[in-house]
């Protein structure tokens, strides 16, 4: 149930780009993507909805493909203060509060100088 | 700052201890929740509160329970825990508690080492 996340690490330079995709076996209403710094609390970058249009925040956007069951976060021209763990949360039905709502293992970005 | 405090930021207790987390809201939410983060695990859904009413208990052993007073304040009350329960314990809150899974906002977490 819970959703796949690849890569598992990346590590870039500041100003180059990257994919992190996030998969389910299951059916999706939902994906929210989150990122936590190290020793902070994972903070809410955006939700896709099923039906919805592609999101964006800063330089960082996501879309979400209903029929493959998957979404890609895509950081564009990294900066540095992109580092950290990229979580996906997938939620499968639009009822039973909490139960369908889980989060993959996260993906660790680190942008180096 | 997030706007959910969680106290104290390092626990360290032995097994027969009893100790509490607490998580402080001020974003005027009614949902809040714990989850557990292990060092090589995803984040765990541990226990969810609706407007004080807990509404989810993810299969959580009874050495860990949780306390929700009103709808600012949720505690998780510990003891008799084993070294396995070691992990960063989160507290989050949403706005409303509805039947659509909200945007989060996590407290920086309680690290929990059990000796």
């Amino acid at each position: 149930q819970q959703p796949v996340q690849s890569p598992q690490a990346v590590i870039l330079r500041e100003g180059e780009d990257a994919v992190i995709n996030c998969s389910s076996s299951k059916a999706l209403y939902s994906v929210h993507w989150y990122r936590q710094k190290h020793g902070e609390a994972p903070v809410f970058l955006m939700i896709l909805l099923k039906g919805g249009e592609q999101k964006g925040h800063e330089k960082i956007s996501a879309s979400f493909n209903e029929k493959k069951q998957q979404s890609s976060l895509y950081l564009t021209a990294s900066q540095l203060s992109y580092s950290g763990t990229y979580f996906c949360g997938t939620e499968r039905s639009f009822d039973n509060y909490g139960q369908n709502f889980v989060f993959g293992p996260g993906t660790r970005l680190s942008v180096l100088p | 700052e997030t706007g959910v405090t969680q106290t104290p930021r390092h626990l360290v207790m032995g097994m027969t201890n009893k100790k509490s987390l607490k998580c402080e809201q001020h974003l005027g939410h009614n949902a809040m929740y714990w989850y557990k983060q292990s060092a090589k695990k995803p984040l765990e859904l541990m226990f969810v509160y609706s407007l004080e009413e807990r509404v989810e208990n993810n299969s959580v052993p009874s050495r860990f329970s949780p306390e929700c007073p009103n709808s600012s304040h949720l505690f998780l009350h510990l003891h008799t825990l084993q070294p396995e329960d070691s992990a960063l314990y989160l507290c989050a809150s949403s706005q409303d508690p509805g039947q659509v899974f909200e945007k989060l906002f996590f407290g920086s977490g309680t690290q929990l080492s059990v000796l």
